[in-house]
């Protein structure tokens, strides 16, 4: 069946970049999303992915997909301590409508 | 702005009640999730929904029921609940296969 894995937690100081890292199972996987939940609140889209690209850019943020391996990254630059959060990665595909979610994993900032 | 609510951010239920947690939606979206958080489990899916009175389980359904009148609601149901579904729970739309999932604020449900 599908999953989504992602290490729980990383913890990384000020002004350095962090990269959250996640595999996946299901190689017909369509869009592969990053979703950002700060304490407190529902989870907001940041950024997402087709299956069919390497890389996207978006001011701060990159994600890279390596589709051969099922490994997708997010990468934050100039870490700040408003990126403290949970980031969940999360795949679906066109022969489903559910989406699935990794566990998470927690951004800490020290500074 | 989209807009996705939950009718209550905290509950404390006993055990044995029955539960009902309401979800609206007002972007005239198909799909309809509910999802359970957990610690280190992530977000689980319990039911979704791709059309009024259409419903498919996910992958914890067990003790969970969902009922879809209407396009915009969307309700989870405890029919007795009990301590092991004390949870935060996470209602979602989203308007097509693909596409991006707005999420509820979540409702903090303890059963005592």
């Amino acid at each position: 069946g599908e999953d989504v894995e992602q290490s729980l937690f990383l913890s990384v100081r000020e002004g350095d970049s962090s990269v959250i890292n996640c595999t996946y199972t299901d190689s017909s996987s369509t869009y592969l999303y990053w979703y950002k939940q700060e304490p407190g609140a529902g989870l907001q889209l940041l950024t997402y992915i087709f299956s069919n690209m390497d890389m996207k850019q978006d001011q701060r943020l990159t994600v890279l997909l390596n589709k051969k391996d099922k490994h997708l990254s997010l990468r934050i630059a100039d870490t700040q301590t408003g990126d403290s959060a949970i980031y969940f990665c999360a795949e679906t595909h066109s022969s489903a409508s559910k989406i699935i979610f990794g566990s998470g994993t927690r951004l800490s900032i020290r500074p | 702005d989209v807009k996705v609510t939950q009718s209550s951010r905290y509950l404390v239920k006993r055990t044995g009640e029955k539960v009902f947690l309401e979800c609206v939606q007002d972007m005239d979206h198909e799909n309809m999730f509910w999802y359970r958080q957990d610690p280190g489990l992530g977000l689980r899916l319990i039911y979704f929904s791709y059309d009024v009175k259409m419903k498919e389980k996910g992958d914890i359904p067990e003790g969970y029921s969902v009922s879809r009148e209407k396009k915009e609601r969307f309700s989870l149901i405890l029919e007795s609940a009990s301590t092991n579904q004390t949870s935060m729970y996470l209602c979602a739309s989203s308007s097509t296969v693909n596409t991006e999932a707005f999420f509820g604020q979540g409702t903090r449900l303890t059963v005592v």
